[in-house]
């Protein structure tokens, strides 16, 4: 059974500082990997996609990804109140068009 | 705007009862998926489809079945509702490959009673 890791948090982060969260998978072949953010009463949408090793920029937002040690991250600088919310990982399954989901991170960001 | 609908934001059912959630998208998708979602327990999927009259089960398909007569409309129908099927139900639809993402709908809460 594949399987994608979060800390289920809260994570308190005061404003304007960096906000880290990360993500661990068990499947060695995984290729494609994701950041979906979903505010509470809505639905995911889609905010970073990583597929190689290093780190990919995104505005405020950098996804970084390191194989060797299974774990992909989501770093939010200049955190603001608005990036409260929940930060879901996922990671391609076997099939392409499937997603792995972790259970995800809640974030809050304090004034 | 591109968008997937779902067609009630709001459901309450009686135990026994046969529910049908509807879930429309505009984006020429081929590949449709239906989740639940519960505190702490994260997304899991119902069952996909990746192509009309295509349909695979997901992590937790019991008690749920699925149609997809046309491309743009997938469909989750509980057969006989119970209150453990008291949930979120999402809706999401992606191109072939997930690499651009999925696309959910807003979403339809469920209750049970």
């Amino acid at each position: 059974q594949k399987e994608v890791e979060q800390n289920s948090g809260p994570l308190s982060v005061p404003e304007g500082a960096i906000a880290s969260l990360n993500c661990t998978y068990s499947d060695r072949v995984s290729q494609s990997f994701f950041w979906y953010r979903q505010y509470s009463g809505k639905s995911p949408e889609l905010i970073m996609s990583i597929y190689s090793n290093g780190d990919k920029e995104d505005g405020r937002f950098t996804a970084q990804l390191n194989k060797a040690s299974q774990y992909v991250s989501l770093l939010i600088r200049d955190s603001q109140p608005s990036d409260s919310a929940t930060y879901l990982c996922a990671v391609m399954g076997d099939s392409n068009y499937q997603l792995i989901w972790g259970a995800g991170t809640k974030l809050i960001i304090k004034p | 705007d591109v968008k997937v609908t779902q067609s009630s934001r709001y459901l309450v059912k009686r135990t026994g009862e046969k529910v049908f959630l509807e879930c429309v998208q505009d984006m020429d998708h081929e590949n449709m998926f239906w989740y639940r979602q519960d505190p702490g327990l994260g997304l899991r999927l119902i069952y996909f489809s990746y192509d009309v009259k295509m349909k695979e089960k997901g992590d937790i398909p019991e008690g749920y079945s699925v149609s997809r007569e046309k491309k743009e409309r997938f469909s989750l129908i509980l057969e006989s509702a119970s209150t453990n099927q008291t949930s979120m139900y999402l809706c999401a639809s992606s191109l072939p490959a997930v690499w651009y993402g999925y696309t959910f709908g807003s979403g339809t809460r469920l209750t049970v009673v």
